[in-house]
């Protein structure tokens, strides 16, 4: 079965600084990773995943995140971030040939100041 | 826009009663999903449903239950045998296997908040 760690329950940081958001999971098998936003009291929105190919992911607002097969990783990062990314971030696994389900990490809060 | 709709979006309980979470998507999507989410606890899963007419038991099933006699629908009730039921619960769906980009990934709902008083 699989597993997701994110080590950091909550991130401060200060706007325009870099940010990573670290996760890191466990399996047997192959996964398939993702990493989700949840700004307060809303649903969760897909922010980028890996499946195949290219390590390296980006999504659309500047995130990016790089699968690291030997270290077990999915860490999330940004070069510069703006107030409006202070949200909740999930980390997620699933394993390939399986029933897709994905275990989530228990969050990260990241917290942008001025 | 196609999208999932949870309904109520605040909804109090009273002790001993159950009650009944809406979830309706019109992405076409065959399967339907209910999560759990308390503070510090990341999501955990209730029900799920990949097809109409049949759902598994998620990792904490105890106290829900659920229904899905339509596509679009997938109605979760919490049961007086839930005994601590004040959580912020989320619906999602996923299309097929075979559509690949709709398939790894969740679209969420807004969520329903759900409090015992």
């Amino acid at each position: 079965a699989q597993s997701v760690t994110q080590l950091d329950s909550q991130v401060p940081v200060f706007e325009e600084a870099p940010v990573e958001l670290r996760c890191n999971y466990s399996s047997s098998v192959s996964v398939y990773l993702f990493w989700y936003v949840q700004y307060p009291n809303q649903g969760l929105q897909l922010l980028l995943k890996y499946l195949s190919g290219s390590t390296l992911v980006e999504s659309i607002n500047g995130f990016e995140a790089e699968f690291n097969k030997s270290q077990t990783s999915f860490h999330l990062r940004k070069p510069s971030v703006h107030i409006s990314d202070t949200a909740e971030y999930f980390c997620a696994v699933s394993e390939t040939g399986g029933s897709y389900i994905p275990t989530f990490g228990r969050g990260t809060s990241l917290i942008v100041h001025p | 826009d196609g999208g999932i709709t949870q309904s109520p979006k605040y909804l109090f309980r009273k002790e001993g009663q159950n009650v009944t979470l809406s979830c309706e998507q019109n992405l076409n999507h065959d399967a339907m999903y209910w999560y759990r989410q308390d503070p510090g606890q990341g999501l955990r899963l209730i029900y799920y449903s990949q097809i109409v007419n049949d759902f598994q038991k998620g990792d904490i099933a105890e106290g829900y239950s659920v229904s899905r006699e339509k596509k679009e629908s997938f109605p979760l009730t919490v049961t007086s045998a839930q005994k601590n039921p004040t959580a912020f619960y989320l619906c999602a769906s996923t299309g097929s296997r075979s559509k690949t980009s709709s398939y790894y990934g969740y679209t969420f709902g807004s969520g329903t908040r759900l409090t015992v008083v």
